[in-house]
């Protein structure tokens, strides 16, 4: 049964640091793109990175030079590395297998606040 | 960036009657494999996103035969014929051609 399990989320200061996990099972991570998606409270949902299966990596331009994706191939984990928070980061983190493919599937999401 | 655009946000239905929301890109999702990489998905309150409709028009598992997708190039609809309780949520299209953008968001309910 295929499962991704977010984690990491919690209440931050800004200008701290966080890193998200998501664990995977029933698949594996490294074969497939893995994208990580936010939503804001009462707001829309937010591209914020991918890692395709080769190891390239894009991020959204609200968060280049601060977050940085990656995965563990022997723990099946996508990670998120969340540096240097801002108040409009304050999101659910969800992260998503191949979103808009046959191989689709999303976490439950994880909650990230950014406030002092 | 490719920019989403939906209309209407909101949509107020009868239970039992259609309904239809539209999406719009700043360009054109064709991609250079050919193929056009919109999709919709749904979320209902308190869940995670849901995928409908992949490559416009392409039920994904388990959604109902009452949703469906159509359009090309820069003009999407996504229609549910007959609208029950269960659909209320708000619907998103979503386009992967070029990395990945949303549409605002089309929040439907039940008049």
């Amino acid at each position: 049964e295929v499962q991704l399990v977010e984690s990491g989320g919690g209440l931050i200061q800004p200008g701290g640091s966080l890193r998200l996990s998501c664990a995977a099972s029933g698949f594996t991570v490294s074969s497939n793109y893995m994208s990580w998606v936010r939503q804001a409270p009462g707001k829309g949902l937010e591209w914020v990175s991918v890692i395709y299966s080769g190891g390239s990596t894009y991020y959204a331009d609200s968060v280049k030079g601060r977050f940085t994706i990656s995965r563990d191939n022997s723990k099946n984990t996508l990670y998120l590395q969340m540096n240097s928070l801002r108040a409009e980061d304050t999101a659910v983190y969800y992260c998503a297998r191949s979103p808009g493919t046959t191989r689709d599937y999303w976490g439950q999401g994880t909650l990230v606040t950014v406030s002092s | 960036d490719i920019v989403m655009t939906q209309t209407p946000l909101s949509s107020p239905v009868t239970l039992g009657q259609p309904a239809s929301i539209s999406c719009r890109s700043s360009q054109s999702l064709v991609h250079s494999d050919g193929n056009t990489y919109l999709s919709w998905l749904q979320q209902r309150p308190g869940q995670p996103p849901r995928l409908l409709i992949y490559k416009i028009s392409n039920r994904f598992s388990g959604v109902p035969d009452r949703f469906s997708g159509s359009g090309a190039g820069t003009d999407f609809t996504l229609k549910i014929s007959r609208v029950e309780a269960e659909d209320v949520g708000v619907y998103y299209c979503m386009q992967a051609t070029q990395r990945i953008t949303f549409g605002q968001g089309t929040r439907l309910e039940i008049k």
